[in-house]
């Protein structure tokens, strides 16, 4: 069975653009998180997305956004590129369980290999 | 503010010997708690992970000790190997009572080195 897969593997831009990358979850999996993580430190929550729907957000400025699609891929966009936002972007999915009163919870999280990017 | 605080930082440990990481947390509402290993250029891989309702966890030679009233819990490594040098980070999430979705709050990561 295949992971989670991310694209691209690796990404260089300039300060100022905008770049893209993309997530596949696992098969059966309808959760998708992202994660920022700096080199030398712990990941750092940006999102979580659960049927194409924002569950969660992290202490992130508003140049980050993502959206999730039908099929449950996901797609994270960084705005005006700085210099402290390289770094390597983790996905992760799961496989999210209902929970009380309809909200939506998720269990264990499964990791991509990450999206380094280095803004120059 | 560290809501898991992980130490020690660096570890190194002679082949066989046994790694024991350590994480503290404040927010009691924590109610998942895994440990993830990490190699270079690489995501973060589940290795274990434990709930708060039993005090001992064990897969192979990983071993997680959860000390609830204390706030901590532990991974012990067993008969430690060069193949697992890598980093390793406690985490802990938040369930659906308190109505949040299960983000997790990591350790800042412990980098273990096995020499052979």
């Amino acid at each position: 069975d295949a992971g989670v897969t991310q694209s691209p593997t690796h990404l260089i831009k300039t300060r100022g653009q905008q770049v893209t990358l993309r997530c596949s979850p696992i098969s059966g999996h309808k959760s998708v998180s992202w994660y920022q993580q700096v080199l030398g430190q712990g990941p750092q929550f940006i999102f979580q997305y659960y049927e194409k729907e924002e569950r969660g957000r992290g202490n992130f400025p508003d140049r980050f956004s993502a959206r999730q699609f039908p099929n449950y891929s996901s797609e994270l966009n960084v705005n005006a590129l700085l210099l402290g936002d390289s770094a390597l972007y983790l996905c992760a999915s799961s496989l999210c369980i209902e929970g009380s009163g309809g909200r939506a919870t998720t269990d264990t999280q499964y990791f991509g290999p990450g999206t380094r990017l280095t803004v120059l | 503010q560290q809501q898991v605080k992980q130490s020690p930082q660096s570890l190194i440990v002679q082949k066989g010997g046994i790694s024991i990481i350590n994480c503290a947390y404040e927010n009691t509402a924590f109610d998942y708690f895994p440990w993830y290993q990490q190699f270079p250029g690489k995501g973060p891989a589940l290795l274990i992970a434990i709930r708060p309702d039993v005090s001992e966890k064990k897969e192979g030679r990983f071993t997680i000790s959860f000390n609830k009233s204390a706030k901590q819990f532990s991974l012990h490594i067993m008969d430690s190997q060069p193949g697992d040098s890598a980093t390793y980070f406690c985490a802990a999430s938040i369930g659906p009572n308190a109505g949040n979705n299960r983000k997790l709050i990591w350790g800042l990561g412990t980098s273990l080195a096995v020499n052979p």
